[in-house]
């Protein structure tokens, strides 16, 4: 089946610094990405739509300059936490979309000191 | 826009019972209808889906879920669990687009705890 990959699987980063995880989809080709985050026994909230080739669509609330996402291959996706704060420690989700179906990513932790 | 109730957020059973996880949706559109399971520190899964066709959807692990339009709910049920299926579930919907495409965006519910005992 499709499969969808994630890096890093867990990161730990000073307060003020950068992280970049990206989103695979290894076995098909997916023109819509979607970057969604999950609190502590909570739902997944949606953050961006990506689309492979153009700019993002932000849901409301989310600060696009702190949540960068680029889109660069039918492949590939990447979200940039930029001068994270512990706030921004959650489990963030990438689902990549073929078709009718959606298939999601093991997820990355993110844990901001 | 779309919106989940899953109206039971912790369902405590013992292995070998059947269980029923409970979803219901509002929407002003047509919708596709998802239940995911997920573990811990894990990515979702999908169970099984509803897009058209018969009302009674078989999905993976032994579940099934049931549309009902009318009460606009999708409840998933198992007719004995086993404790591997100690997880999060989540129901989600997605609006019908045009053509029957989906338009992608998924809403969830805010999940159910089922939990097995022995």
């Amino acid at each position: 089946g499709a499969v969808v990959s994630q890096h890093p699987s867990w990161v730990i980063c000073k307060s003020g610094t950068s992280v970049k995880i990206e989103c695979r989809s290894l076995d098909f080709q997916a023109t819509t990405m979607f970057w969604y985050r999950q609190f502590p026994k909570q739902s997944l909230m949606l953050m961006a739509t990506s689309n492979e080739g153009s700019k993002a669509t932000y849901e409301q609330g989310v600060e696009k300059d702190k949540f960068l996402i680029n889109h660069a291959s039918l492949t590939l996706s990447t979200l940039t936490v930029t001068s994270a704060h512990p706030e921004d420690s959650s489990f963030y989700i990438c689902s990549a979309k073929t078709g009718q179906n959606q298939y999601f990513g093991p997820g990355t932790r993110l844990t901001v000191t | 826009a779309q919106s989940v109730t899953q109206l039971d957020s912790q369902v405590p059973v013992f292995e070998e019972a059947p269980v029923e996880l409970r979803c219901n949706y509002s929407s002003s559109v047509s919708v596709y209808l998802f239940w995911y399971v997920q573990y811990p520190n894990q990515g979702l899964q999908l169970l099984l889906k509803y897009l058209s066709g018969s009302t009674l959807v078989k999905g993976i692990n032994g579940f099934e879920a049931e549309f009902n339009k009318s009460q606009t709910s999708f409840h998933l049920r198992k007719p004995s669990v086993h404790i591997s299926d100690t997880a999060e579930y989540f129901c989600a919907v997605s609006a019908v687009g045009d053509r029957g495409s989906t338009l992608g965006r998924l809403y969830f519910g805010r999940g159910t705890q089922l939990t097995v005992w022995p």
